[in-house]
């Protein structure tokens, strides 16, 4: 069984404040993901990272896949209060277009 | 582009009652998925469509689960009898194989509330 484990769980920030969170596995996925998920609606894409060691930035956003392909995170720079939701990450596994989503990490950004 | 549409957006039953949610994909999307969130964790694959077929079921509790997708575009999830820890949000999304990266598209979820 493939599992994500993502880590903090939970994180309570003040506004222009930096974050990392983390996301790992033993198990090695062809690609990787990141979802934003805010309360009401279901979770939306924000990147996707395919090659191990491989760096995606999304304006305020840094996505890191690990270089072995088993782990990854996510910085966010100058945190606002927009960025509060819940943090996926979800790893393309064996199978027809499977995807095995992390244990989540719930974001508090305070103005 | 509509999205994923589901229904209903809530649900409260009594345990041992039986519901059924609804969804439908976007329009196109060949592969359909069911998934049940429970509140604050990560979404857990229950079943897996491509087109009116399963793919994958292997998490599905199937004494009270079903799911069908009868002419490969909506579908409909049961649950009978329900379960006190059945309480959680059922999201629908749908992809393409187009789809770089494999992006799924979520609808907005049922709640579902057993007491």
């Amino acid at each position: 069984t493939q599992l994500l484990e993502q880590s903090p769980q939970f994180l309570s920030i003040q506004e222009g404040e930096n974050l990392t969170v983390y996301c790992n596995s033993s198990s090695v996925f062809s690609s990787l993901q990141w979802y934003r998920q805010e309360p009401g609606e279901g979770p939306v894409l924000l990147v996707t990272v395919v090659t191990g060691g491989e760096v995606k930035k999304l304006k305020r956003l840094t996505f890191q896949f690990g270089d072995a392909r088993k782990d990854s995170s996510l910085h966010i720079t100058a945190a606002q209060p927009g960025d509060t939701g819940l943090y996926l990450c979800a790893g393309v596994g064996t199978g027809f277009q499977k995807l095995v989503f992390g244990t989540g990490t719930r974001l508090l950004v305070s103005p | 582009e509509a999205g994923v549409a589901q229904s209903p957006r809530y649900k409260i039953i009594e345990k041992r009652q039986s519901v059924a949610f609804w969804c439908n994909p976007i329009s196109g999307h060949a592969t359909l998925y069911w998934y049940q969130q429970i509140l604050g964790q990560g979404p857990k694959l229950l079943i897996q469509f491509q087109n009116n077929g399963v793919v994958d079921d292997s998490q599905l509790p199937k004494d009270r689960f079903s799911a069908e997708r009868l002419k490969g575009v909506d579908s409909t999830l049961k649950i009978q009898p329900a379960k006190l820890e059945d309480s959680a949000v059922y999201l629908c999304a749908s992809s393409t194989r187009l789809a770089k990266g494999n992006e799924q598209f979520f609808g907005p979820g049922t709640r579902l509330t057993v007491l």
